[in-house]
Order: C-alpha cells, then sequence, then structure tokens
C-alpha cells in the first residue's frame, strides 16, 4: 500500500522569506506521480506542482519548487518570497499509474500561515 | 483551462431528505470523476471512483445505497446523499482526471459542497 507522510502539522513563515515543507512517501512502485496541492480558507483544492517519478529535473512554478529525492522517496515544496495569499493548507498527494483504478493517496497536511 | 464544477456550492437540508450533488468537467473530457468527503481540518478521504458508463467504485466503508453515484455523460457525475442524516453533514470535493493528454494522472477539484442536514 502507498503511504504519504506529511510531518509538520503546522508552520509560520514571515512575508517574503522562504518555506519549505516536507513530505515522504512509501511505495514500490518505479513510475508515478506526486503532487502538491493547497487548499485555502475557501477550501478550493489547487494544484501548486506536479512531479513525474521518471523525470530526474525537480519541477518548478514561479515561486514554487520541489527536491525530489527518488531514492530517498522524499518530496519537498519550497515557496520562495511567500506572500500572504499561500496561507492554506498543503497537501502532499501520490499516484501510481493512471488506469481507471489508480486514485491520490494524500498526507495529513501542513497548515502554513504568513504572517507581516 | 481544467476547471471543475460543483452545484450547490451549500445546502441545509432536513434529516430522511435527499441531496443530489453536481460535478461538472468546464473545459474538457473526464473519463474518471471522485468524491471525496472532508472533516474539519483533515484531509481529503476518497468515497468513491466515477466512471463514465459503468457502475462506480466504492471505497470500504462506504454506504453504496447511501450515496449513489451516477456519471452519465464525459463533463458530468453527480452525488446523490439518501435519506440523509446529521452524521452525514460534511464538506463533499469532487474531482476529474482529462480523459487523455499529458496530464491524465492529474486531478483537478471542484470547490466543494457544505451539507448540513437538520
Amino acid at each position: 500500500a502507498q503511504t504519504v507522510t506529511q510531518s509538520q502539522p503546522e508552520m509560520s513563515v514571515q512575508e517574503a522569506e522562504t518555506v519549505t515543507l516536507s513530505c515522504t512517501y512509501d511505495t514500490s512502485e518505479s513510475n508515478y506521480y506526486l503532487f502538491w496541492y493547497k487548499q485555502p480558507p475557501s477550501r478550493q483544492m489547487i494544484l501548486v506542482i506536479r512531479q513525474e517519478a521518471y523525470k530526474q529535473q525537480n519541477a518548478t512554478e514561479n515561486r514554487f519548487s520541489v527536491n525530489f529525492q527518488k531514492a530517498a522517496k522524499s518530496f519537498s515544496l519550497k515557496i520562495s518570497d511567500s506572500q500572504l495569499g499561500d496561507t492554506a493548507m498543503y497537501f502532499c498527494a501520490f499516484i501510481f499509474n493512471t488506469g481507471t483504478a489508480s486514485k491520490l493517496t494524500f498526507g495529513t497536511g501542513t497548515r502554513l500561515q504568513v504572517t507581516l | 483551462g481544467a476547471v471543475v464544477s460543483q452545484h450547490p456550492s451549500w445546502v441545509i437540508c432536513k434529516s430522511g431528505t435527499s441531496v443530489k450533488i453536481e460535478c461538472r468537467s468546464l473545459d474538457f473530457q473526464a473519463t474518471t470523476m471522485f468524491w471525496y468527503r472532508q472533516f474539519p481540518k483533515q484531509s481529503l478521504m476518497l468515497m468513491a471512483t466515477s466512471n463514465e458508463g459503468s457502475k462506480a467504485t466504492y471505497e470500504q466503508g462506504v454506504e453504496k445505497d447511501k450515496f449513489l453515484i451516477n456519471h452519465a455523460s464525459l463533463t458530468l457525475s453527480t452525488l446523490t446523499v439518501t435519506s440523509a442524516h446529521p452524521e452525514d453533514s460534511s464538506f463533499y470535493i469532487c474531482s476529474a482526471r482529462e480523459a487523455s493528454g499529458i496530464s491524465s494522472d492529474t486531478q483537478y477539484f471542484g470547490p466543494g459542497t457544505r451539507l448540513t442536514v437538520l
């Protein structure tokens, strides 16, 4: 069974600073996809970034980047130049195939508070 | 692109009544849609996987007769909570996955529906 672990229930960062959210996962699969989703107070789940396991290059999306360590099964999210609008719950998620039976496995989430 | 809508955004109903929630993919075709339930300050719990034109696959512990799912087209899935009771009060979220393409592994989420059963 696949598991996703987010060991930081809550984090706080000052505006304009950088913060890293950790995520580890466990799987015996070799080809899979990893995601970070953001859930702000509105509760709309928003895709932040996506990483394909077969790609060695770390994904980046503007201020968001990941540090993907396949051997260590680690997938951390770095937010640079934090903004107040980054305040949200962040979920790490994993999917190991794209067949009709595949489904996302979520971590328990990290609540990020960006302060002035 | 990749927008998913949900309707209604919130609903209050009396105990014993049924409530239908719609999930639509607005700008892409989704062969597979997913229904989640989220309790306050918790992660998403998958309830069922809905495949267009076939029966939904329910997760263990989810009552299929209570949570009826229909996926009649490539852009619409519905969740009907039958004979709702206060313990069914929750936040329900749907997601959709593109039928094909480079992002067919990615799920896009609707804005959620808050159900309150009195």
